[in-house]
């Protein structure tokens, strides 16, 4: 089975510094990992995905993550958050146990950015 | 390109009533699927249609949700009768088919939000 865990329900930074958002994933074959945000009223948007070609994947709006097989991690970063970056952001894996086809989601962390 | 949409946005219902959520995805997506999100919990897979054909049901919580997509386009899902514990947000994705190369990319509508009292 595959499983997804992002550590801490809400990450708090201030505008212009480091953005960390953890997730530790399992899988039992090779797994393509997903981060998705969601801002309010809308519907969940694809930020950057990692389908096994390079290990340092970059996305939309200046956020990268890092695929690291040895410690099954996929943590989402950003250099200098910005007040539009207030959101929520899920990890997601997926693999060919379900024919890519079912993603499973960690349970979310809320950014919160302060001026 | 319009995106996948989700009708209603949010529907407030007693328990024992019915509800219908429809979920219209982009056009020429194959791969048709639900999700629901429980307060605080983690977004979890119910259903997926490739057409008009259910692939896999394996999340579906009891019998009591019926999912159609009727001539492979727009999907449905009732809840009948609703429980209280079915109160969520039900999110619809839809993504080309595997063979597009790809797999795995879900466009996500912006969720329905059920409350059951």
């Amino acid at each position: 089975a595959q499983s997804v865990t992002q550590l801490g329900s809400h990450v708090s930074v201030s505008e212009g510094a480091l953005v960390l958002l953890r997730c530790n994933y399992s899988s039992s074959v090779p797994p393509y990992l997903f981060w998705y945000v969601q801002y309010p009223n809308q519907g969940l948007q694809l930020l950057l995905k990692y389908t096994s070609a390079a290990t340092l994947v970059k996305g939309i709006n200046g956020f990268e993550a890092e695929f690291k097989k040895s410690e099954t991690s996929f943590h989402l970063t950003k250099p200098s958050a910005h007040m539009s970056d207030a959101a929520e952001y899920f990890c997601a894996v997926i693999n060919s146990n379900t024919g890519f086809q079912k993603l499973v989601f960690g349970t979310g962390t809320r950014l919160l950015v302060s001026p | 390109e319009a995106g996948v949409t989700q009708f209603p946005s949010h529907s407030v219902i007693e328990k024992g009533q019915t509800v219908t959520l429809r979920c219209d995805p982009i056009s020429g997506h194959d791969n048709l699927y639900w999700y629901r999100r429980v307060m605080g919990k983690e977004i979890k897979f119910l259903l997926h249609f490739v057409k008009e054909s259910k692939q896999d049901e394996s999340g579906m919580p009891n019998n009591r949700f019926l999912a159609e997509r009727t001539g492979g386009t727009y999907s449905t899902l009732k809840v009948q009768p609703a429980e209280l514990e079915d109160s969520g947000v039900y999110f619809c994705a839809s993504s080309q088919d595997l063979a597009s190369g790809r797999a795995g990319e879900q466009f996500f509508g912006p969720g329905t939000r059920l409350t059951v009292l």
